[in-house]
């Protein structure tokens, strides 16, 4: 089946650690996104990547870091700077820019 | 900036009625708008995606509308059902160079059995 993976599904994280979350598609997309979702909120854009070995800042890119060595890959790094992490992370992938997402991964800082 | 606002923040209807949802933008010169689904802690599943230079699109009891000069787009919900209580996303692309996509903060919605 095609689609969007993301992984871990719930993350914990001590504080003043950095923690990696995983996005993979076999969409053969393109274009990939990461935003951040707070309860109530909409969902904020924190990096983007429109081709391999490129991408933008969003939004909200402060204490954020990614990277996108292959097409199918584009994981997302939450570092000790990033004061708040504690969200609901989605990634999703587009065509077109008809976007597609995963199931999300929700981090928690303990 | 590009925002994208969502009207009303919640809503709630009895089982059976239609309904509307309302999302506006302020940039025009987006490339396409899509319509989502967000249940619970779950991901975003997409309804209905509508080009630039589409009016509207269908999909079920599901009506999307766009008004691209007016920087306005509907969802039409009929004959609503207790299963689609969930929050409705809007979103805007905008392709090109710049390939955004910018979401509104949602409509919470809650059909009433």
């Amino acid at each position: 089946d095609g689609g969007i993976t993301q992984s871990p599904k719930y993350l914990f994280r001590k504080e003043g650690q950095n923690v990696t979350l995983s996005c993979e598609q076999n969409l053969n997309h393109d274009a990939m996104y990461w935003y951040r979702q707070d309860p109530g909120q909409g969902l904020r854009l924190i990096y983007y990547s429109q081709i391999v070995n490129d991408f933008q800042k969003g939004d909200i890119a402060e204490g954020y870091s990614v990277s996108r060595e292959k097409k199918e890959s584009f994981p997302l790094t939450v570092t000790s700077a990033q004061k708040n992490p504690t969200a609901f992370y989605l990634c999703a992938s587009s065509r077109w820019t008809e976007a597609f997402f995963g199931q999300g991964t929700r981090l928690t800082v303990v | 900036k590009q925002e994208v606002t969502q009207i009303p923040a919640a809503l709630s209807v009895p089982e059976g009625e239609n309904l509307v949802l309302n999302c506006s933008f302020t940039d025009s010169a987006i490339y396409n708008l899509q319509w989502f689904r967000q249940d619970p802690g779950k991901g975003l599943t997409s309804l209905l995606l509508i080009q630039s230079s589409q009016r509207e699109q269908t999909s079920g009891r599901l009506n999307a509308s766009l008004d691209k000069s007016s920087g306005r787009s509907t969802l039409y919900i009929a004959a609503s059902q207790p299963g689609d209580s969930a929050t409705y996303l809007c979103a805007v692309g905008f392709g090109g160079r710049d390939d955004k996509i910018i979401f509104g903060k949602g409509t919470r919605l809650h059909i009433l059995p």
